[in-house]
């Protein structure tokens, strides 16, 4: 089975700077890749995938993540943090050959101190 | 379209009692799954369906059953409720695994007693 795992269950970062949250997978064979975002007392919105298509791939919200299949991460980076971005960040990975199953992260919540 | 709804949003048990959480979907999607989340431990898959009649076991699916008897809901049953079942259950479907991400509902907060 996969698994995911997100280094920092908490990360803070000023409003305005650099936000990086990490997230490495265990497969040999580059899965599906997934964040999604989660607000308080809410579900999980998708932020952006990576099917295999580009190695560089933007969601929404200003959100991006790279795909590095030698270092096998997909870290998730926005280049200014805004006071709306805190919330709880999940990555999470999908088997290309079954696809029933998801695979979570244990997720990092992101505070941004104004 | 409503998505992926839950019913009850919140509920309160004794040990030993038993109930069940709807999830209904309004998308068409074939895949549903449940999940539990913990502190610390991120999103952990319960049961999930590949399609209306079937079932599957994920992660963590003792003291739980579950069933699809229309492509439409997806339900999830506590037979006997125990303390360590106190967690915040997330529904989610997909018109297909792998590729295609999972749409969620918005939770269900149980605590057991």
């Amino acid at each position: 089975a996969q698994s995911v795992t997100q280094l920092g269950s908490h990360v803070s970062v000023s409003e305005g700077a650099l936000v990086l949250l990490r997230c490495n997978y265990s497969s040999s064979v580059p899965p599906y890749l997934f964040w999604y975002v989660q607000y308080p007392n809410q579900g999980l919105q998708l932020l952006l995938k990576y099917t295999s298509a580009a190695t560089l791939v933007k969601g929404i919200n200003g959100f991006e993540a790279e795909f590095k299949k030698s270092e096998t991460s997909f870290h998730l980076t926005k280049p200014s943090a805004h006071m709306s971005d805190a919330a709880e960040y999940f990555c999470a990975v999908s088997e290309v050959l079954t696809g029933n199953q998801f695979y979570f992260g244990t997720g990092t919540s992101l505070t941004v101190i104004p | 379209n409503a998505g992926v709804t839950q019913t009850p949003k919140f509920r309160v048990l004794k040990t030993g009692q038993s109930m069940t959480l709807l999830c209904a979907q309004d998308m068409n999607h074939e895949y549903m799954y449940w999940y539990r989340q913990d502190p610390g431990m991120g999103l952990r898959l319960i049961h999930y369906s590949v399609g209306e009649g079937t079932t599957a076991k994920g992660e963590v699916p003792d003291g739980y059953n579950v069933s699809r008897l229309k492509k439409q809901n997806f339900l999830l049953g506590l037979e006997s409720a125990a303390p360590s079942q106190t967690s915040v259950y997330f529904c989610a479907s997909s018109p297909s695994g792998g590729i295609i991400e999972q749409f969620f509902g918005p939770g269900t907060r149980l605590t057991v007693l």
